[in-house]
């Protein structure tokens, strides 16, 4: 069974710092893929970041780069200069295999931004 | 291009009753996914259209149902309504079914109040 698991419920972070969001998983399927979204208090999720198990370098998309350690099954979020904006709760997911489009969540982590 | 839209975005049921929800994904995306969101039990998969057939289905009862049209559409149906029901239902639709780099673009969702 896969599973998801992001360890920090919340998280503080002074303006412009980096912060690092924890997300560890559990599969058995070689092929699978893991995502970031970032859902604000209107509730509609946001995609953020992408990776593949087969990706050779960490994924980057702006402000935000996931640290793959596939050995370690790990897959977590960096904000580098975080923004008040960048206030909301962040959800790590997994789609294992190649049909469908099952995300598994984990539980998430609330990311306040202080100014 | 138009966002992934779902309708009604709030719904107030009573116990018994029953309920249908509305997904349009992305002119062009044939794979619907829906979503159950709650403070307890978190983001769950509930099942994912395709080209009109269910493809995945999560864990939930019967009561439970969805359909996709031939417009990619899709709507989901909860019959005989529980108070654990409340939830935000979000919808979420990808340009292709197969293959794990395709992200999923959420709705803003329903959020369904059962009294």
């Amino acid at each position: 069974a896969q599973k998801i698991t992001q360890t920090q419920p919340g998280m503080f972070v002074q303006e412009k710092e980096a912060v690092t969001l924890d997300c560890t998983y559990d599969t058995s399927d070689p092929s699978y893929g893991l995502f970031w979204y970032k859902q604000p208090s209107s509730g509609e999720m946001i995609f953020l970041i992408y990776q593949g198990s087969y990706d050779q370098q960490n994924a980057t998309e702006g402000r935000y780069s996931l640290n793959f350690q596939k050995a370690r099954k790990s897959a977590n979020l960096v904000i580098s200069a975080s923004q008040l904006g960048d206030s909301a709760m962040y959800f790590c997911a997994m789609r294992e295999g190649r049909r469908g489009n099952k995300l598994v969540f984990g539980a998430g982590t609330i990311l306040r931004v202080k100014s | 291009k138009a966002g992934v839209t779902q309708t009604p975005r709030y719904l107030i049921k009573t116990r018994g009753q029953q309920v249908t929800l509305s997904c349009s994904p992305i002119s062009g995306h044939r794979s619907v996914s829906w979503y159950q969101q709650t403070p307890g039990q978190g983001l769950q998969f509930l099942f994912e259209y395709f080209s009109e057939t269910q493809r995945n289905k999560g864990n939930f009862p019967g009561r439970f149902s969805g359909r996709q049209f031939s417009n990619s559409r899709s709507e989901m149906n909860v019959s005989t309504l529980e108070l654990g029901d409340s939830a935000l239902y979000l919808c979420a639709s990808s340009l292709e079914g197969q293959g794990l780099a395709y992200e999923q673009y959420f709705g803003p969702g329903t959020r369904l109040t059962v009294t």
